[in-house]
This record gives C-alpha cells, sequence and structure tokens, in this order.
C-alpha cells in the first residue's frame, strides 16, 4: 500500500522566519511528487517534481525531491502571514493506479505577525 | 492555472435524501476525475477515480452504490450521495487531471450537512 508520510504536523512561526516541511513516501512505480497549499476551501497546486525535474522555486517557495532518500521538502523564506494554511504533499504512483494521488497528513503552518 | 469548479459549493438536505455534486473542468480537457473526501482538520481521502466513458472505480471501503459517479464527458463529473445520513456530513472534493500535462487541479469543495 503507498504511503506518503508528512513532518512536522504543525508548526507555528513569526513573520520573516524561514520554514522546511518534509515529506516522505513509498509507493510503487513512483511518477511525480506534488505540493499543494489549502486555506479554507480546497487545495491549490503548488509543486510538481518528477524525476527530470527535482527543484522548483517559485517566489519565496521552493521545494526538492531526493529519490534516493523518497523524500522531499518544501521551503518557505521570509514568511508571512497569508502562508498560514495546511500544506499537503502526494505522490502520483503509475501503473493501474495512474494519476491516483496519495496524500500525507498534512502540516498545519501558522504564521503570527 | 487551470480552472475547476464545483457546484453547489453548500448544501443542507434531509435525512434520506440525495445530493447530486456537479464537478467541471473549465479550460482543459479532463480524462481523469478524482473524488475526495475531507473531515475537519484532516488529510483528503480519496473515494473514486472517475474516467470519462467508463465506470468508476472506487476504492476501499467505499460504498459504490451510495456514492453514485458518472462521468459522462472530458469536462464533466458528478457525485450522487443517495439516500444522505448524518454521517456523510463532509467536505466533498473533486480534481482533475489535465490531458495534457498530468497535473490535477482541484475544485473549490462542496460542503454537504446532511440533519
Amino acid at each position: 500500500e503507498d504511503k506518503v508520510v508528512q513532518s512536522p504536523l504543525s508548526l507555528v512561526v513569526h513573520e520573516g522566519d524561514t520554514v522546511t516541511l518534509n515529506c516522505s513516501y513509498e509507493v510503487t512505480n513512483f511518477r511525480s511528487l506534488l505540493w499543494y497549499k489549502q486555506e479554507k476551501k480546497a487545495p491549490t497546486f503548488l509543486f510538481m517534481l518528477t524525476s527530470s525535474g527535482i527543484e522548483k522555486k517559485s517566489g519565496r517557495l521552493s521545494s526538492i525531491l531526493d529519490k534516493k532518500e523518497l523524500s522531499s521538502i518544501l521551503n518557505i523564506t521570509a514568511t508571512q502571514t497569508g502562508d498560514s494554511a495546511i500544506y499537503l504533499c502526494a505522490v502520483n504512483a503509475g501503473g493501474t493506479s495512474y494519476g491516483k494521488l496519495t496524500f500525507g497528513q498534512g502540516t498545519i503552518l501558522t504564521v503570527h505577525p | 492555472g487551470a480552472v475547476v469548479s464545483q457546484h453547489p459549493s453548500r448544501v443542507i438536505c434531509k435525512s434520506g435524501t440525495s445530493v447530486k455534486i456537479e464537478c467541471r473542468s473549465l479550460d482543459f480537457q479532463a480524462t481523469t476525475m478524482f473524488w475526495y473526501r475531507q473531515f475537519p482538520k484532516k488529510s483528503l481521502m480519496l473515494m473514486a477515480t472517475s474516467n470519462e466513458g467508463s465506470k468508476a472505480t472506487y476504492e476501499q471501503g467505499v460504498e459504490k452504490d451510495k456514492f453514485l459517479i458518472n462521468h459522462a464527458s472530458l469536462t464533466l463529473s458528478t457525485l450522487t450521495v443517495t439516500s444522505a445520513h448524518p454521517e456523510d456530513s463532509s467536505f466533498y472534493i473533486c480534481s482533475a487531471r489535465d490531458r495534457g500535462f498530468g497535473e490535477q487541479y482541484f475544485g473549490p469543495g462542496t460542503r454537504l450537512t446532511v440533519t
């Protein structure tokens, strides 16, 4: 059974801090790893990492995939209160379950002013 | 980014009635759509995978006769919660996979409350 584990489960920081969120996975036929941000509604897409694209960056957010360690990190620098959300990591496995995402538990990030 | 809509965003129904939730991909074709359920402060739980023109694939423990899924076109999938009960109250989210790029985009979700 595919498994995705995120840590920490929750994190409280102050504006300006840098945070690192972790995601590890055990899946068969790995295709990609995705990061999402969820506020009050449904998740919004952040990054997709694959064997051919193991590092992504967008503004203050960046993510790296370590295929050897079967893990990924999501970094947020100079955090702002608007970064407060649940961050979800999901893995897309291939084979008969192509396209199906297995989600981690999520990390609840709270950024205080 | 790609846009996925869901309708309704919020619905309250009486126990025993059925509720239909629509999921549409607005600017891309989605051969596959997924339906998730999310409890408060919990992660998303995949309920079923919906493929255009074929029967949905349900995850273990999800009753296919209770959660009817139809994916009649490349831009529309529907989830019908039949004979709803209070324990079906939850946040239901759909996602659509872009045929071209493989990324999944989520709809805004539907909050179902069964009284």
